[in-house]
């Protein structure tokens, strides 16, 4: 998956629960993204990070927060987890000269 | 809202066809274009890139572009089984791409 790591790959939470997803890369590729799929929806952006220090909300933001930790490093926190969020949430990298993105395997939430 | 429009399918071929997917797009300003194939359960893999009218071509693949007409397209010659996945269109928006819900492609033997 073009040096983009994931974890959890799958979790299920119960309503209120918090939780943090994790996404990691080892190409040194200066945007990170975060992404959710669900059925006949196709691909919604939650949050990207341009660049290390950045961050800006996409299309489905609410009911998420984002850390950019350091270039290798973004993560997707759920602070009171909701059935509404189970999905299927990939993270992909873009390096600055290209808009071509690669995405992680994905990490697979339910929430009861 | 910037649009990608796809027909989700199922877009059913038999072997060795050729497959043609679509996608329109709303944002006359975007400039690089993507073709993005995704097996049932996996992450989005990208297959194809194009930035200028016309096609380009990839081994069986060949990508269309016609920005007046905001359209572009995949052909898939010699269809196989193992093509039979959904594909997705994705259109260039700023530092973000916006994609289309997919097209399910069937490929039967």
């Amino acid at each position: 998956n073009a040096g983009v790591t994931q974890t959890p790959k799958f979790q299920v939470l119960k309503t209120g629960q918090s939780m943090t997803l994790q996404c990691a890369q080892d190409m040194n590729h200066n945007s990170m993204y975060w992404y959710r799929q669900d059925p006949g929806m196709g691909l919604r952006l939650i949050y990207y990070s341009a660049s290390e220090g950045t961050t800006d909300k996409g299309e489905v933001p609410n009911g998420y927060n984002v850390s950019r930790l350091n270039k290798r490093e973004f993560s997707l926190r759920l602070e009171s987890a909701a059935p509404s969020q189970t999905s299927v949430y990939f993270c992909a990298i873009r390096d600055y000269t290209a808009y071509e993105q690669y995405f992680g395997p994905g990490t697979r939430l339910t929430v009861t | 809202q910037k649009e990608v429009e796809q027909n989700s399918g199922p877009l059913s071929v038999p072997e060795g066809a050729i497959a043609s997917l679509n996608c329109t797009y709303s944002d006359r300003g975007s400039q690089s274009f993507f073709w993005y194939r995704q097996y049932s359960g996996k992450s989005p893999e990208l297959i194809m890139s194009i930035y200028s009218n016309g096609d380009k071509e990839d081994g069986r693949f060949t990508a269309q572009l016609n920005k007046a007409s905001q359209y572009v397209s995949l052909l898939i010659r010699d269809s196989q089984p193992s093509d039979s996945a959904t594909y997705l269109c994705a259109v260039n928006a700023g530092n973000m791409l916006t994609f289309g819900g997919g097209t399910r492609l069937m490929v039967k033997p």
